[in-house]
C-alpha cells in the first residue's frame, strides 16, 4: 500500500492551454473523489466515481473540465482552456468501498499555476 | 446544504498552551465529523473523527467531542509543541449517498517555542 499518488506535483500553464493530472488510488479502492482547494479556502468536491462510473459532478465542475476512471483504477482530470481562476490545487482521494466506516485518503495534491 | 463554520484564523500561541480551535456544522441527517491536518508542502492527514453524537475521537493529545445539541466539534489539545504548526480543517461527511467531505475553511496554528 504506497498510498495515493498524483502527478505532476506543479503545474505551470499559460491561459487557455489545456492541462491533464492523473490520479493513482491505494490499490482495489473503488471509490475515487476530486476536490479543489484554492488559497486559503478548504476543498471543495468536484466528483466522483464508483469504479468506472462518475456518478456526481459539483456545479462547481464547468464544461471544460472532465473527469475518467476508464478502468476503475487511475483517473484523470483535465482542464480545457485554462483560466486564472483555475489556479488551485487539486486533491483526489479513494476509499475502499461505500460505508461510514471506511475513510477517504488523500493525496498529496497537483498544485496548478496559470499564467 | 451541509456547511462547516470554523474558526478563523491565524492562531499563534506559545509552546506548551492550551488550544482550543471552534467548529460547526449544519448538516441533514447524521453526519461523521472530522478533523484534518496539513502540514506544510504535505497532503491532507486525517487526524480525528466521530461517527455520532457525544462520541470523543482522539489522536496525538488532540481531542473533540461531537455535539448534537450546539452542533460543533471543537478541536482542543492540552499543551501544544512547535511541530503541531498546521493548517487544521474541520469537515463532516454524510454517511449515505457520494460520502464527500464538506470542509470549512482552515486555521493556520502556528506555535513559537
Amino acid at each position: 500500500d504506497t498510498g495515493v499518488s498524483q502527478n505532476p506535483r506543479h503545474k505551470i500553464t499559460k491561459r487557455g492551454q489545456n492541462v491533464t493530472f492523473r490520479c493513482d488510488p491505494i490499490s482495489e479502492h473503488n471509490r475515487l473523489y476530486w476536490y479543489r482547494q484554492t488559497l486559503g479556502q478548504g476543498p471543495e468536491f468536484l466528483t466522483y466515481f464508483q469504479n468506472e462510473a462518475q456518478l456526481e459532478k459539483s456545479r462547481l465542475l464547468s464544461d471544460r473540465f472532465s473527469a475518467e476512471r476508464p478502468k476503475g483504477s487511475f483517473s484523470t482530470l483535465e482542464i480545457q482552456r485554462t483560466e486564472q481562476g483555475d489556479s488551485a490545487m487539486y486533491l483526489c482521494a479513494s476509499k475502499p468501498q461505500t460505508g461510514g466506516q471506511y475513510e477517504q485518503y488523500f493525496g498529496p495534491g497537483t498544485r496548478l499555476t496559470v499564467t | 446544504g451541509n456547511s462547516v463554520t470554523q474558526m478563523e484564523g491565524p492562531v499563534t500561541l506559545s509552546e506548551e498552551a492550551f488550544l482550543t480551535i471552534n467548529c460547526t456544522y449544519t448538516a441533514t441527517g447524521y453526519p461523521s465529523l472530522f478533523w484534518y491536518v496539513q502540514y506544510p508542502g504535505e497532503g491532507l492527514q486525517l487526524l480525528l473523527k466521530a461517527t455520532k453524537a457525544d462520541d470523543k475521537g482522539s489522536n496525538k493529545g488532540f481531542e473533540a467531542t461531537y455535539r448534537k445539541e450546539t452542533t460543533s466539534f471543537h478541536l482542543e489539545k492540552g499543551s501544544v509543541q512547535v511541530s503541531d504548526s498546521a493548517v487544521y480543517f474541520c469537515a463532516l461527511r454524510s454517511n449515505f449517498g457520494n460520502e464527500k467531505l464538506t470542509f470549512g475553511t482552515g486555521t493556520r496554528l502556528t506555535i513559537i517555542p
